[in-house]
């Protein structure tokens, strides 16, 4: 296991197109997590997944945006009709839940996928 | 609610001396606490947390990290820092209101000169 992968590393597109991006988390990690990272900024919780369950969202989150976990593994995350505000680095990460399991808290991750609006 | 301040955007230390990054918390009941470096072009990294115990936490790379609950800080240290040291580095909370949810501060800039 090579750690999380993020792919692509780097989107370009024009205002008003969709994007996906995909996470693959380490493969005994249960917990998925997307941040969203601005220059300057720490990361900003987005959403996460125990499993395939989509456990909670945040405000940042618009309509436009859509994450799924389908079996438990990958992850995507998608943005439509992008926004030049939505140019940022989109973080994954994933971790094993519990609390007293080693590791269990610590968040693994990926080296992000940098999303340009033009 | 739960947040991390961390209240230097950039430290600037010379090799060899011993550097210290701040960051205080708040946050109901008793914090998990976590510090994260991340490199250019890189993720972020898992240094070193506090959960419960002593509160002198090492972690790797030398590091260690210093909770103190009357001060509500949880400052980052490291004896004799090395160039390759530089990089960003974040503290982090676990929520209260969620215990599944992480909080980040804003991260600060280490520069350490040769």
């Amino acid at each position: 296991d090579t750690g999380v992968s993020q792919n692509p590393r780097h989107k370009i597109t024009k205002r008003g197109q969709n994007v996906t991006f995909r996470c693959d988390p380490i493969s005994e990690h249960n917990r998925l997590y997307w941040y969203r990272q601005t220059l300057g900024q720490g990361p900003e919780f987005l959403t996460y997944f125990q499993n395939e369950a989509q456990l909670e969202k945040s405000r940042l989150l618009s309509d436009r945006f859509s994450a799924e976990r389908p079996k438990g593994s990958f992850s995507t995350l998608e943005i439509q009709r992008t926004e030049q505000g939505d140019s940022a680095m989109y973080l994954c990460a994933s971790s094993l839940g519990g609390t007293g399991r080693v590791g269990a808290n610590v968040l693994t991750f990926g080296a992000g996928s940098r999303l340009t609006v033009l | 609610a739960q947040s991390v301040a961390q209240p230097e955007d950039q430290v600037n230390v010379a090799e060899g001396n011993p550097l210290t990054v701040k960051c205080t918390y708040s946050v109901s009941g008793n914090p998990y606490l976590f510090w994260y470096v991340q490199y250019p072009n890189r993720g972020l990294q898992f240094l070193l947390k506090y959960i419960t115990g002593d509160n002198l936490v090492k972690g790797s790379y030398g590091f260690e990290a210093e909770f103190n609950k009357s001060q509500t800080s949880f400052h980052l240290k490291k004896p004799s820092a090395l160039v390759s040291d530089s990089a960003l580095y974040f503290c982090a909370v676990r929520g209260s209101d969620n215990f599944n949810k992480f909080y980040f501060g804003s991260g600060t800039k280490l520069n350490v000169k040769p």
